[in-house]
């Protein structure tokens, strides 16, 4: 069974758009771990963020926020003010158990000029 | 950031040949190292776990015989490719842990792996 559902295979926006990335995940333990990584056409994963099952608080991170909901099982992403460099592959992962990543398909961010 | 490299970045080989990938923490020593792969336009799936000095742990599907994992030292891990053939052909992607006290996973460069 899929643990992490990325629901948007592609985006593609225009300079300056804000763009949202959802993520869902499933689990049945009380701790665990979320992340997001960036993934530019070079292939090196990028860390973005981690988030244990504890800590609710959405973050804001330059142009980067998250928001991470319990009750709906959703880890979202937003880029704000969408740049051509933030054109890469984005995927979500889930750890449950000694750091096993479950990675959700990824989501193709396309930012035209 | 943590440093990981791989060896090499690219390689191509021939169908039946056996491949060596490499996988080094350089700045931290990681008692356990996981092995992804990452085939084209597609996500990660883990192959497999590795500890320090024993033996692999394989996800269900990943053949043992066929992707040989060493792990002999704290720095360094090292992926065979046994009698590859084309669909083996992928992006393979260590991950060094450096302790369970660790905020962030990381992450080699990757390998990009051609069988022809």
């Amino acid at each position: 069974a899929q643990k992490v559902t990325q629901a948007q295979t592609e985006i593609s926006v225009v300079e300056k758009e804000d763009v949202t990335l959802d993520c869902v995940y499933e689990t049945r333990d009380t701790t665990y771990y979320l992340f997001w990584y960036k993934q530019p056409p070079s292939g090196e994963l990028v860390f973005l963020i981690r988030r244990n099952s504890f800590d609710e608080q959405n973050e804001i991170s330059g142009r980067y926020s998250w928001n991470f909901q319990k009750s709906t099982s959703s880890f979202n992403f937003t880029i704000t003010a969408s740049q051509v460099v933030d054109s890469a592959v984005y995927f979500c992962a889930l750890s449950e158990a000694y750091y096993k990543l479950s990675f959700g398909a990824g989501t193709t961010v396309t930012v035209r000029a | 950031g943590a440093v990981v490299s791989q060896h090499p970045s690219r390689v191509i080989c021939k169908s039946g040949t056996s491949v060596k990938i490499e996988c080094r923490s350089l700045d931290f020593q990681a008692t356990t190292m996981f092995w992804y792969r990452q085939f084209p336009k597609q996500s990660l799936m883990l192959m497999a776990t590795s500890n320090e000095g024993s033996k692999a742990t394989y996800e269900q599907g990943v053949e043992k015989d066929k992707f040989l994992i060493n792990h002999a030292s704290l720095t360094l891990s090292t992926l065979t490719v046994t009698s590859a053939h084309p669909e083996d052909s992928s992006f393979y992607i260590c991950s060094p842990l450096p302790g369970l006290s660790s905020y962030e996973q990381y992450f080699g460069p990757g390998t990009r792996l051609t069988v022809t």
